[in-house]
């Protein structure tokens, strides 16, 4: 089945740094939907991509798909404190298939 | 308040012994879904529903089991729980296209 890695699994930050995250499908993908779970807390929507080459910002936050539809990445520009989390991909339609995420830490 | 709703929060049970976890959405959404969180494993799904009486195994159904009578009840059902079935589940909700609403997920224990 539809496979989706993400990269790096875990990655310590200095506050005020920027970061950007990966995302690889092993198939192409209809659509890219990215999430963030707080420390304890439920996933969250933050964004879907689905046009090939699509960028999207959310201000320190912009999200890319490929041009083959077949990654995407997510880059935060001046880390804080409020990003710590673990952000997490997810492609396909009906069946929509995570990532393993990536756990963000801050260093203040 | 638009909600996905998950009881019980945390459940300890022994081997072999039934449970249900109930799921409820408050949006009308057509689409459901069970995943399992693992560590260092993301979140995998379980099973997922494109409306009522249609349900569809994800990439871990085995020793689940589910139904959709309701459009907004989606409960996940345990027939006879392993210790393997610890893990923390969430139940999720959405229109086809946009992203899922998350429940608050229930930490199961099987001792």
């Amino acid at each position: 089945g539809q496979q989706v890695m993400q990269i790096p699994q875990y990655q310590h930050v200095q506050e005020g740094e920027d970061f950007t995250t990966y995302c690889n499908s092993s198939t192409t993908l209809s659509n890219i939907q990215w999430y963030k779970q707080r420390p304890g807390g439920h996933p969250v929507f933050l964004i879907q991509l689905v046009k090939s080459g699509e960028v999207k910002k959310q201000k320190r936050l912009t999200f890319q798909f490929g041009e083959a539809k077949k990654n995407s990445s997510l880059h935060i520009t001046a880390t804080q404190t409020t990003d710590v989390g673990t952000y997490f991909c997810a492609g396909g339609d009906y069946k929509l298939s995570f990532g393993a995420g990536t756990t963000v830490t801050v260093r203040a | 308040e638009a909600q996905v709703t998950q009881n019980p929060r945390y459940l300890i049970t022994v081997t072999g012994k039934k449970l249900t976890v109930t799921c409820s959405q408050n949006m009308n959404h057509e689409y459901m879904s069970w995943y399992r969180q693992d560590p260092g494993l993301g979140l995998r799904q379980i099973y997922y529903s494109m409306n009522v009486e249609v349900t569809d195994k994800g990439d871990v159904p085995e020793g689940y089991k589910v139904s959709r009578k309701e459009k907004r009840n989606f409960p996940l059902i345990l027939e006879s729980p392993s210790p393997n079935q610890t893990s923390l589940y969430f139940c999720a909700s959405r229109e086809r296209g946009l992203g899922y609403t998350f429940g608050s997920g229930t930490r199961l224990t099987v001792v």
